[in-house]
């Protein structure tokens, strides 16, 4: 199975600062015939089911706000939120799904 | 609007049997794959199992391979897990949700509780 971990565990930020979570696979997730890779992130807010961010690494899904953004290829990958707002305040999961699926252990954004 | 509303889940004992469901409503549902994830409170989340549109490819996870059947009545827009012989260590939260076009998990229900405990 392919593991996923994340880094950090916790983020505490201000209002208004970048946010960075990390993403890293234990074995690449591009797949050479689509130059694509198969790697998502999801939000979770408190007492809510995850929520979709992004597909194919970067690929935005519709109504996330501009402020997130996603990058990264074959192992390593990253979410960043430009300028944190309250209702960032989540639970963010990244998720392979080159191979079945596997989520990462998730990290906890805080308002500092 | 898209819809996916979670039922079934309770407490029972160690080596019960347990059937959840998911309503799926706002799409052609048997066109999508769908799949079940579980989340322990508090923790993380862990894929379960995944079935596609017609019932006739499944994949499980290790874990509950062997105990768990997923499953789905296309006419009813309903998906099932069964869940056999369960452990304590089975006690999540149960979402379904649904796989997109780009193969993400675009859609989640809410998610029903089940507790395996004596």
């Amino acid at each position: 199975d392919i593991v996923m971990t994340q880094s950090p565990d916790t983020l505490a930020v201000s209002l208004g600062e970048r946010a960075t979570i990390n993403c890293k696979s234990s074995q690449s997730v591009l797949y050479s015939s689509n130059n694509k890779n198969y790697l998502a992130w999801y939000q979770q807010r408190p007492g809510q089911p995850p929520k979709l961010l992004f597909y194919w690494a970067s690929t935005r899904e519709s109504g996330v706000p501009d402020r997130f953004s996603g990058s990264g290829s074959g192992t390593d990958f990253t979410l960043t939120i430009s300028s944190v707002q309250a209702e960032d305040v989540a639970v963010y999961y990244c998720q392979q799904y080159y191979s079945t699926r596997t989520f990462g252990q998730g990290t906890k954004v805080e308002i500092k | 609007e898209v819809q996916l509303v979670e039922s079934g889940g309770g407490l029972v004992p160690p080596g019960g049997s347990l059937r959840l469901s998911c309503a799926a409503s706002g799409f052609t549902f048997t066109t999508y794959w769908m799949h079940w994830v579980r989340q322990v409170p508090g923790k993380g989340l862990v894929w379960v199992s995944r079935l596609n549109g017609d019932g006739s490819a499944t994949r499980y996870a290790d874990s509950v391979k062997g105990r768990f059947t997923i499953s789905r009545d296309n006419a009813k827009n309903t998906l099932y897990l069964q869940m056999n012989s369960l452990r304590a260590e089975d006690t999540a939260v149960y979402y379904c949700a649904r796989e997109g076009g780009d193969q993400a998990l675009d859609f989640w229900g809410q998610g029903t509780l089940v507790t395996v405990s004596s």
